[in-house]
Order: C-alpha cells, then structure tokens, then sequence
C-alpha cells in the first residue's frame, strides 16, 4: 500500500507558540486528506477534511483559526495548532484518499504526538 | 442518522481463545467497512476492508470479518488470538454522502489472559 509519513513524530512545545504538522503522501496522489485527533484511550475524531487547492472543511466545535489546515499538492498538507495550549496535547493522525487501481483506498499516517507545556 | 458502534469498551479473554469483535452502522446503503488495530502509542495499521462482493473477508493475521447486511453488522473475529493481539481495535466505515470522510467507532480494548 501507498505510504503517508507524518513530521514530526513527536512534538513538545511552550504554551502560546505555534506548532506545524507535516503530512506527505509518498507514492500516492491524494485528491483529500483528512485530519484526526486523538486523545489518551479514546478513539479517532475527524477534525476537518481538505481537498487540494481548496480550504478545508472542519468538523463541528473544531476551531478553524486555531487548526489551520493547508493542502497545497496533492502529496502535502500541514495542520498548524496556534497558540497552543495544554488542552492541545493530543495525538494528531492525518490521512490521504484517493482512487488507486479502481478502488477507494486511504492511508494513516503514523501520528505526530503533540505536548504543550 | 449515520453513525458507526463499537458495544464492547473492554473485552478479555484468554489465549488460545476464539475472538469476536462487534461493530453495528446504521445507514441506508452499504457503506465502506473497515477495522484497524492500533497498538499504545502507536499508529493505525488496517486489518481488512469491505467494499463489496463476498461478505466473508479475509484480513492480515488470522482475522476474518463477515458483514451482515440484515444486521447492518461487520463483526471481527479470530479463530485463536495470541497475546501479540492485546490492542485497541476500532471498526471504521465510509459513508459515501460524507465526501468520503472514514468515521471511527469508540473502540474496543482487548485484553490477552495468559
């Protein structure tokens, strides 16, 4: 399968600064890429879905000044948290969608675990 | 409303032990069906997938989904699990309104008794 890679893997930043998440699709055009978070022993939330060239589209109670999301390729897209708070802390996934050999397929990637001290 | 349900937070059971894993949707139309395992602190790693076709599917190590359109159901199971099978399991599916967003159900905990 395509394989999507996630930079940085880990992350521990200061309240109040920003913090940008790289997605990458590696062998796989992505026409949609999504974003999910993930807190301690709880499941997978869709925080907002962006299509190429386009603005994303985020789910309900997800504050879109606060997550920024950017798709520019279709191999790319970036979540940047602003100002990040504690309550930040999560473990953020992100996939990529697309047709491949006729089917629908998506990729995860490994997950960028975020620490806001 | 669509919506994906994972009945069970917790299940143990011991090795050796068949594995039955349940996962109700509730849609009008078949969606796409998915379960994934997810060790602690690690990423998704897909079991096995439904689209179409055969409603029993094979998975990747030794897991087996049978969906039942009568019980808008895809239930997950293993004949004989491993201790190596202790993770998070959640069901996921796609409905197609839904630009193609995949929806996580809350998860199910698998414990392994030795």
């Amino acid at each position: 399968g395509a394989v999507v890679s996630q930079h940085p893997s880990w992350v521990i930043c200061k309240s109040g600064t920003s913090v940008k998440i790289e997605c990458r699709s590696l062998d796989f055009q992505a026409t949609t890429m999504f974003w999910y978070r993930q807190f301690p022993k709880q499941s997978l939330m869709l925080m907002a879905t962006s299509n190429e060239g386009s603005k994303a589209t985020y789910e309900q109670g997800v504050e879109k000044d606060k997550f920024l999301i950017n798709h520019a390729s279709l191999t790319l897209s970036t979540l940047t948290v602003t100002s990040a708070h504690p309550e930040d802390s999560s473990f953020y996934i992100c996939s990529a969608s697309g047709l491949a050999g006729g089917t629908y397929e998506q990729y995860f990637g490994p997950g960028t675990r975020l620490t806001v001290t | 409303a669509q919506s994906v349900t994972q009945p069970d937070i917790h299940i143990t059971v011991s090795e050796g032990a068949s594995l039955e894993l349940r996962c109700n949707y509730s849609y009008g139309a078949t969606p796409y069906l998915f379960w994934y395992v997810q060790s602690p602190g690690q990423g998704l790693q897909l079991l096995l997938k439904y689209f179409s076709g055969d409603t029993l599917v094979q998975g990747i190590k030794g897991f087996e989904a049978e969906f039942k359109r009568s019980q808008s159901s895809f239930n997950l199971r293993k004949p004989s699990v491993h201790w190596s099978d202790a993770a998070e399991y959640f069901c996921a599916v796609v409905f197609y309104s839904s630009a193609s967003k995949i929806i996580f159900g809350s998860g199910t905990r698998l414990s392994i008794r030795p």
